[in-house]
């Protein structure tokens, strides 16, 4: 079974309507990180959560970590075309934190204009 | 902000033969770098962990001699596909950490999509 996963695999919204991509993971969580990356190309990074109860914004988009259900969710507020893309979440499971991440298997995101 | 700088961006190559992938840190040095390869409408997946001035270490399923790791310096880590096949055609990118005081931050290289025909 998947170490990291997210939920759901494929979105597809209106574009003005508000979406959550959730990361739920198998072990303990020492750090997640957010990116954001159209296939073929690189990874453009949104978001580092390291703290339980951590929140951060960026623009339109807020994440959260909650250590107890070991878990993130990512939510975009009145998507826009510009927020298609591939959503991955990279998971912290060591407690040295070496920058080795593990990836879920990524959330396509399509914004319907 | 520290950059991973991967060469090449793209490149194709006939089977049965072998195709280098440079990963530099450009700003920072980097004693560990991981290098991912990304299936098409697949996430990335952890093949191998490049440490410097030793063996990489890679994960379960992925061939090492296949997929040959040499990190040579504290800024540059190569991956060489030998005899490459079609299936080995992919998008391979690499990471490196930057220690910050209470964490770890990863950075990412541009990717290498390698097509072998």
């Amino acid at each position: 079974s998947q170490e990291l996963e997210q939920s759901p695999q494929s979105l597809i919204v209106q574009e003005g309507k508000n979406l959550t991509i959730n990361c739920t993971s198998s072990k303990t969580l020492y750090g997640l990180y957010w990116y954001k990356q159209k296939y073929g190309e690189g990874l453009i990074f949104l978001m580092m959560l390291q703290k339980g109860g951590e929140e951060k914004s960026h623009e339109k988009i807020t994440a959260k970590l909650d250590e107890k259900k070991q878990q993130s969710s990512l939510h975009i507020t009145a998507s826009q075309p510009s927020h298609a893309g591939i959503y991955l979440c990279g998971a912290v499971h060591g407690s040295s934190n070496t920058g080795k991440l593990i990836f879920g298997q990524g959330t396509t995101l399509q914004v319907k204009p | 902000g520290a950059v991973v700088s991967q060469h090449p961006s793209r490149v194709i190559c006939k089977s049965g033969t072998s195709v280098k992938i440079e990963c530099r840190s450009l700003d920072f040095q980097a004693t560990t770098m991981f290098w991912y390869r990304q299936f098409p409408k697949k996430s990335l997946m952890l093949m191998a962990t490049s440490n410097e001035g030793s063996k990489a270490t890679y994960e379960q399923g992925v061939e090492k001699d296949k997929f040959l790791i040499n990190h040579a310096s504290l800024t540059l880590s190569t991956l060489t596909v030998t005899s490459a096949h079609p299936e080995d055609s992919s998008f391979y990118i690499c990471s490196a950490g930057v220690y910050r005081v209470f964490y770890t931050e990863a950075f990412f290289g541009q990717g290498t999509r390698l097509t072998v025909v």
